[in-house]
């Protein structure tokens, strides 16, 4: 049981530049979301998704794309990367979504910088 | 909107000191409260929840009680350890509708020195 897995651990890009950001689960969690981590500011809510097919925006989605085709993964895309990207993404996933009655779980993250 | 306030860091403490983080929040509603651990190189982790008012979460010697009356969820722990050092956050989630979103506090920086 890996529970969440996130490639890359690390990434720079340049500006303009378009990538994806991988992320994985193996709990059959129907929520998954997406967190970005910046200096002094704890995390934010980019995008998340409650079942296969289903997505929605978070706090701050500007500049993210999201799908899910499959219960196992959640994929992040920067359509053109900008330095104000430039920060540390989590992924989490839980079985329902309501932190109040199921654990969130975490992954070890991805550090992104853009030049 | 909801929002988290802990106190800023860095904290630095010796091995078997008291430790308190404070934690204050605003929410419409009663929110759920939680504490999250992030250790050097990895991502969150839960460490302790409360989901109503006079709850007291405990996890690892690590307690924080919810205080409505104060709007507040101070961590604490009686004897700290180096294993200890770690950034922590507290959040909270509203009980109600959608309540997908956790909102975090910056987070606070615990060293603990032998």
């Amino acid at each position: 049981n890996a529970g969440v897995t996130q490639t890359p651990k690390f990434q720079v890009l340049k500006t303009g530049q378009s990538m994806t950001l991988q992320c994985a689960q193996d709990m059959n969690h129907e929520y998954m979301s997406w967190y970005r981590q910046d200096p002094g500011m704890g995390l934010r809510l980019i995008h998340y998704s409650v079942g296969a097919g289903i997505t929605d925006q978070g706090e701050v989605p500007n500049g993210y794309n999201v799908s899910r085709s499959t219960t196992e993964d959640f994929p992040l895309r920067l359509l053109s990367a900008a330095p104000s990207q430039t920060s540390v993404y989590f992924c989490a996933s839980s079985y329902s979504g309501s932190p109040s009655t199921d654990t969130q779980y975490f992954g070890p993250g991805t550090r992104l910088t853009v030049l | 909107g909801n929002s988290v306030t802990q106190m800023e860091g860095p904290v630095t403490l010796s091995e078997e000191a008291f430790l308190t983080i404070n934690c204050t929040y605003t929410a419409t509603g009663y929110p759920s409260l939680f504490w999250y651990v992030q250790y050097p190189g990895e991502g969150l982790q839960l460490l302790l929840k409360a989901t109503k008012a006079d709850d007291k979460g405990s996890n690892k010697g690590f307690e924080a009680t919810y205080r409505k009356e104060t709007t507040s969820f101070h961590l604490e722990k009686g004897s700290v350890q180096v294993s200890d050092s770690a950034v922590y956050f507290c959040a909270l989630s509203d009980r109600g509708g959608s309540n997908y979103k956790l909102t975090f506090g910056k987070g606070t920086l615990l060293t603990v020195n032998p």
